[in-house]
């Protein structure tokens, strides 16, 4: 079976540092998504992509962030300066189609240590 | 008033048991339900998803959803040990970039 595949499970990193996170969403889907889960709390969605844009962004993705589809396979998310609050799981997510948007699959996570 | 409330739990029950799981939301517009399955330190998996009020079924699975409560209900018949996970809500509308709302999660414990 297809499955989201993310790179690496864990990294650590020293705050100010960048740090990009990646992503191989299942083949044949069109929307991609990064949410974070800080240790304890909810899932929070970051960011949306279609079509080689951001189709959609919360509020905590703020300038520090930006997401990147380099090629027909990957699908990054950079963190540019990173800050101690940044240390949380950081699930990639793809669905196949807007009618289908609701079966988003996540990946397994990047736990992200920011020290 | 948050978007989307859940109990955190801990809910535990003896295995065979019906469990019962409970969401409620304040934003009329969400359209699409789901009900998601964490494993410790594991990404979210999709189990059921609504589209309407009403329910539906699938295997032990049973999602409900009530509009006009702002309520949402996910029912285990028969439940397993297996079954302990962490189980999410969420919602979303269609807005474009389909952002997703989860609720905080509520940690079930099934006990053989």
């Amino acid at each position: 079976e297809p499955e989201v595949t993310q790179t690496p499970s864990h990294q650590v990193t020293q705050m100010g540092q960048e740090v990009i996170l990646r992503c191989v969403p299942i083949s044949n889907h069109l929307y991609f998504y990064w949410y974070r889960q800080i240790l304890g709390q909810k899932v929070e969605f970051l960011v949306s992509f279609y079509n080689n844009e951001i189709s959609e962004k919360s509020e905590i993705f703020d300038d520090q962030f930006s997401v990147e589809r380099p090629d027909g396979s990957n699908f990054t998310l950079k963190i540019r300066s990173t800050k101690l609050e940044d240390s949380a799981m950081y699930f990639c997510a793809s669905s196949k189609t807007s009618g289908a948007q609701e079966t988003q699959y996540f990946g397994p996570g990047t736990r992200l240590l920011v020290l | 008033q948050k978007e989307v409330e859940q109990d955190p739990g801990p809910l535990s029950v003896p295995e065979g048991a019906i469990v019962s799981l409970n969401c409620t939301y304040s934003n009329s517009a969400f359209q699409y339900f789901m009900w998601y399955r964490q494993y410790s330190r594991k990404g979210p998996e999709l189990l059921m998803y609504t589209y309407s009020s009403g329910n539906k079924e699938d295997g032990r699975f049973t999602a409900q959803v009530d509009k006009s409560s702002k309520y949402i209900s996910l029912f285990i018949r028969d439940s397993q040990p297996s079954d302990s996970a962490t189980y999410l809500c969420a919602m979303s509308r269609n807005t474009g970039g389909f952002k997703t709302i989860f609720g905080a999660g509520t940690r079930l414990f099934v006990k053989a």
